[in-house]
C-alpha cells in the first residue's frame, strides 16, 4: 500500500501542453487498467477527470487525456487554461480490493 | 443527480470514537461499492476503506485496520464509518465516494474530523 509517485509541481503557459506522471509498480499501475485522475481545487472535493487509464467522463474537456506505459501513467492537459490550475491526483487499483493514490501534483498556469 | 452528503465530523480527544455517515441519493445505492477517502490538512488523498454492495466485504488501509469499521444500510441509502481509538494523525477531511470499478465519482463535500486534546 505504498503511495504512487507524482512530481509535486508542474507548470505551463496558457495554450501549452503539460504532462503529469504517476509511477507505481507491477502490483498496481502495471498490473491493472484501473488508473484514474482527479482534479481538486483548494477547499473543494476531488473531481474525476480520467478513468480506466484513458477514458473521460461526460463533461470533461477533451483537452484532458490519459495514458499508461508499464508502471507509469500520465495525465496530459493540452491547450492549458487558467481554470486548469489545481491539484491533480492519480489513483490505481492495487489488488485485494485496495486502492492507492499518488501524492498529488500542483499544476500552475503561468 | 447523484448526491453524497457526509455528516458526523467534529472534535474528539485521542483515544476517542466517532461515527461518520454518508447519505446517498440519485442512484440505486445497493448496486454500488462505496468508499471512504481522507485528506489530512495540507496533504494528499488517502484511501481509507471500501465496502461491497451487500456489506459482506470490507477492506481497509493498513493504518486503520482494527480501529475503523465500514458499514452500510441499503434500505436507508446510507454509508457509515465507525472510528475508534482515534489518533492525532487521523485528523483529516473524510470524503465518501461512489466506487464504480475503482473510479470514485462522485464525491461528497467532506466532513472534518479533528483529533486533539
Amino acid at each position: 500500500q505504498s503511495a504512487l509517485t507524482q512530481p509535486p509541481s508542474a507548470s505551463g503557459s496558457p495554450g501549452q501542453s503539460v504532462a503529469i506522471s504517476c509511477t507505481g509498480t507491477s502490483s498496481d499501475i502495471g498490473g491493472y487498467n484501473y488508473v484514474s485522475w482527479y482534479q481538486q481545487y483548494p477547499g473543494r472535493a476531488p473531481k474525476l477527470m480520467i478513468y480506466d487509464v484513458s477514458k473521460r467522463p461526460s463533461g470533461v474537456p477533451d483537452r484532458f487525456s490519459g495514458s499508461k506505459s508499464g508502471n507509469t501513467a500520465s495525465l496530459t492537459v493540452s491547450g492549458l487554461q487558467t481554470e486548469d490550475e489545481a491539484y491533480y491526483y492519480c489513483s490505481s487499483y492495487g489488488g485485494s480490493s485496495n486502492l492507492v493514490f499518488g501524492g498529488g501534483t500542483k499544476l500552475t498556469v503561468l | 443527480e447523484v448526491h453524497l452528503v457526509e455528516s458526523g465530523g467534529g472534535l474528539v480527544q485521542p483515544g476517542g470514537s466517532l461515527r461518520l455517515s454518508c447519505a446517498a441519493s440519485g442512484f440505486t445505492f445497493s448496486l454500488y461499492w462505496m468508499s471512504w477517502v481522507r485528506q489530512a490538512p495540507g496533504r494528499g488523498l488517502e484511501w481509507v476503506a471500501n465496502i461491497n454492495t451487500d456489506g459482506s466485504g470490507k477492506y481497509f488501509v493498513d493504518s486503520v485496520k482494527g480501529r475503523f469499521t465500514i458499514s452500510r444500510d441499503n434500505a436507508k441509502n446510507s454509508l457509515y464509518l465507525e472510528m475508534n481509538s482515534l489518533r492525532v494523525e487521523d485528523t483529516a477531511v473524510y470524503y465518501c465516494a461512489l466506487n464504480n470499478n475503482w473510479r470514485f465519482d462522485p464525491w461528497g463535500q467532506g466532513t472534518l474530523v479533528t483529533v486533539s486534546s
